[in-house]
């Protein structure tokens, strides 16, 4: 069955340490996208990529990283810098513009 | 990102009732309009969407309208169940194509 997978499901890391997800899709989808999910705050889009070594900052990319160097993965890193960590991470991708989203299930990070 | 307004945050309606959510949005490029549904500590489905050239879609018990013009676009779903029961998101594209500004959620309760 193809989809898009995000592991692990629940994260917990103590501050000021680094951390990264994983998403991975095997939807031959060109797209694949980053957002963060806060409780009444809807889904806000830290980085988003169209291609393979190729990806463009969202509206809160400020403490985290990314990567696209296979069309399959794209992983996220939650660096030190970043203020307030604890969410709900999302990874997304489509096969072209921004059309037609499938989500991974996500990946609740609780830093301590 | 451009904003989208999506209004009510929280509905509650009896079984067999119909529900309806609107959304608002600022950027007049935007020509893609998904909505999603999501259950608890799950990730977005993306449940119907409409295009700009089209100014009504209906798939089942779920409606969707747009008006281009005032930039407004609505969710109606009818016969509501309990199983309907879930936050749903609007989102309006960008003017890359490529992402999509969500609304905050409406999280809909339906009683039996």
């Amino acid at each position: 069955d193809g989809g898009i997978t995000q592991s692990p499901k629940y994260l917990f890391r103590k501050e000021g340490q680094n951390v990264t997800l994983s998403c991975e899709q095997n939807l031959n989808h060109d797209a694949m996208y980053w957002y963060r999910q806060d409780p009444g705050q809807g889904l806000r889009l830290i980085y988003y990529s169209q291609i393979v070594n190729d990806f463009q900052k969202g509206d809160i990319a400020e403490g985290y990283s990314v990567s696209r160097e296979k069309k399959e993965s794209f992983p996220l890193t939650v660096t030190s810098a970043q203020k307030n960590p604890t969410a709900f991470y999302l990874c997304a991708s489509s096969s072209t513009g921004g059309n037609g989203y499938t989500f991974g299930s996500g990946t609740r990070l609780t830093v301590v | 990102g451009e904003n989208v307004e999506q209004h009510p945050s929280t509905l509650s309606v009896q079984e067999g009732d119909s529900a309806v959510i609107k959304c608002t949005y600022s950027d007049s490029a935007s020509n893609y309009f998904p909505w999603y549904k999501q259950e608890l500590g799950k990730g977005p489905q993306l449940i119907i969407d409409i295009r700009s050239n089209v100014g009504e879609k209906k798939d089942q018990r779920i409606a969707v309208t747009l008006n281009k013009t005032a930039k407004h676009f609505s969710l109606h779903i009818t016969e509501t169940q309990p199983e309907d029961s879930a936050v749903y998101f609007c989102a309006a594209s960008d003017r890359t194509g490529y992402a999509l500004n969500f609304g905050k959620g409406t999280s809909l309760l339906v009683t039996p």
